[in-house]
C-alpha cells in the first residue's frame, strides 16, 4: 500500500503570502493519479489539481501543482482569504485510493 | 446542475446496521463510478469503497471489508452503502463522490455530497 505523507502538518501564512505545500509518497506514483483537495471547515472536499498538475474547472491559475516520482508540490502563489483551509494529496493505485493525512493552512 | 445527495445516518448502537444512500442528479449516473470516503470528526479523509459503473466491480477499504457492501441502481440514480457491524471507529461524515477516469490526464474524484453523519455509540 503506498503511504503519503504530508508536510508541512500546519503553515501559518499571511495573505499575499506564497504557501508550498509538499505531498511524498512511500512509492512512485504516476503523475497521472495523483490528485489535490482543498476543504474548508464543515465542508466536503473540493477538487483543485487532478494528474498532477492540471487544475480543475474554476480553480483560479494562483494555485498549481507540481512533481513526479515521489515527491509533489501544490503551490499557492498569493494567498486570498478564502485559500485558508486543510489540503489533502491522494493517489489512485493498486490499493485503490489513499489520502494523506493534511496540511492546513491557516492566518498567521 | 451536478448533485449529489447523502442520507441515512444517524445515531446506532455498536453493532448495530445502517442504510446510507446517495441520489445523483445532474448527470448520467450509470456512466460513472462512485466512490464513499469517509471523515472521523476532526481527522483526515479515508476511502471507503469504489463500485464501478454496473456494479460488477466493488472494493472496500480493509477497514470495512466484510462488515460493508456497496451498490448502486443505475435505474433510480442511487447509489448506497449497507454498513452493518459498526464499531465506534466507524463514526465519520460519510461522503459519497463520483469518480473520473481520464486516461492519461488523471483520475479522481471531481463531485461530492456535502455528507451524512454516522455516530455509533451506546
Amino acid at each position: 500500500e503506498i503511504v503519503l505523507t504530508q508536510s508541512p502538518g500546519t503553515l501559518s501564512l499571511s495573505p499575499g503570502e506564497r504557501a508550498t505545500l509538499s505531498c511524498r509518497a512511500s512509492q512512485s506514483v504516476s503523475s497521472t493519479y495523483l490528485t489535490w483537495y482543498q476543504q474548508k471547515p464543515g465542508q466536503a472536499p473540493r477538487l483543485l489539481i487532478y494528474g498532477a498538475s492540471s487544475r480543475a474547472t474554476g480553480i483560479p491559475d494562483r494555485f498549481s501543482g507540481s512533481g513526479s516520482g515521489t515527491d509533489f508540490t501544490l503551490t499557492i502563489s498569493g494567498l486570498e482569504p478564502e485559500d485558508f483551509a486543510v489540503y489533502y494529496c491522494q493517489q489512485y493505485g493498486s490499493s485503490l485510493f489513499t489520502f494523506g493525512p493534511g496540511t492546513k493552512v491557516d492566518i498567521k | 446542475e451536478v448533485q449529489l445527495v447523502e442520507s441515512g445516518g444517524g445515531l446506532v448502537q455498536p453493532g448495530g446496521s445502517l442504510r446510507l444512500s446517495c441520489a445523483a442528479s445532474g448527470f448520467t449516473f450509470s456512466g460513472y463510478s462512485m466512490n464513499w470516503v469517509r471523515q472521523a470528526p476532526g481527522r483526515g479523509l479515508e476511502w471507503v469503497s469504489y463500485i464501478s459503473t454496473t456494479g460488477s466491480a466493488i472494493y472496500y477499504a480493509d477497514s470495512v471489508k466484510g462488515r460493508f457492501t456497496g451498490s448502486r441502481d443505475n435505474a433510480k440514480n442511487s447509489l448506497f452503502l449497507q454498513m452493518n457491524s459498526l464499531r465506534a471507529e466507524d463514526t465519520a461524515v460519510y461522503y459519497c463522490a463520483r469518480f473520473r477516469a481520464k486516461s492519461g490526464e488523471g483520475y479522481y474524484m471531481d463531485v461530492w455530497g456535502k455528507g451524512t453523519s454516522v455516530a455509533v455509540s451506546s
